[in-house]
């Protein structure tokens, strides 16, 4: 099974809610990671959790969140976001940090008004 | 800084049309090369992984080649069909600056015409 799953797969939210995104899986990776699409653009990185710690943030603005309650689990905390912060959210894992087949989700599209 | 780049942006090609896709790096020191295949609004699917001590990997009517020394890889369809259409994203591990970040190329959005 390599299978990413992410919930919800859609997200309308206004700027004052607060919202998570969830990622799942069980393949037994120790290594997984929350990205950013725009339209028409390729994922950009945002956070690295590496053997359950956050080992990579790519300065990402605080009303981001993230959270690794345990190896198969990773979530995005969601706060006062701007609409600018539309977009599709991809999560991936992999079996170790480096040089390892990563495996992404299907995403999360989020909607800020 | 490693930079990834793709060509041709886009393709469109008529049905059992063999086809190639580019992807160059500027930075020889990876610990591989990725290609993905995104459907509109979806996830990335893997499609190839090639280490980069690998010249190629194959997959059914795919083929991935990696040239590390110049920098370049390509992406072989073999008679194309409608449902190869999407975007073709390759993406690489460099050995530096953070081996776990992955530098995408902006992508080819392939559509085979019927």
């Amino acid at each position: 099974d390599t299978e990413v799953t992410q919930t919800p797969k859609h997200l309308v939210m206004g700027m004052t809610n607060k919202k998570s995104l969830k990622c799942e899986q069980h393949m037994g990776h120790r290594a997984m990671y929350w990205y950013k699409q725009k339209a028409k653009k390729p994922p950009e990185l945002m956070f690295v959790y590496s053997y359950e710690k956050l080992s990579i943030n790519e300065s990402v603005p605080s009303r981001f969140s993230p959270e690794c309650p345990n190896s198969s689990l990773l979530n995005l905390h969601l706060h006062a976001l701007q609409p600018e912060d539309s977009a599709l959210y991809l999560c991936a894992s992999s079996q170790y940090p480096a040089n390892t087949e990563a495996f992404f989700g299907q995403g999360t599209r989020l909607t800020v008004v | 800084k490693q930079e990834v780049t793709q060509i041709p942006a886009a393709l469109s090609v008529p049905e059992g049309e063999n086809l190639v896709l580019n992807c160059s790096f500027t930075d020889s020191a990876i610990y591989n090369l990725q290609w993905f295949r995104q459907d509109p609004g979806k996830g990335l699917t893997s499609l190839l992984l090639i280490q980069s001590s690998q010249r190629e990997q194959t997959s059914g009517r795919l083929n991935a080649s990696l040239d590390k020394s110049s920098g370049r890889s390509t992406l072989y369809i073999a008679a194309s069909q409608p449902g190869d259409s999407a975007t073709y994203l390759c993406a690489v591990s460099p050995l530096q600056g953070g081996s776990e970040k992955l530098v995408f190329g902006k992508g080819t959005k392939l559509t085979v015409n019927p």
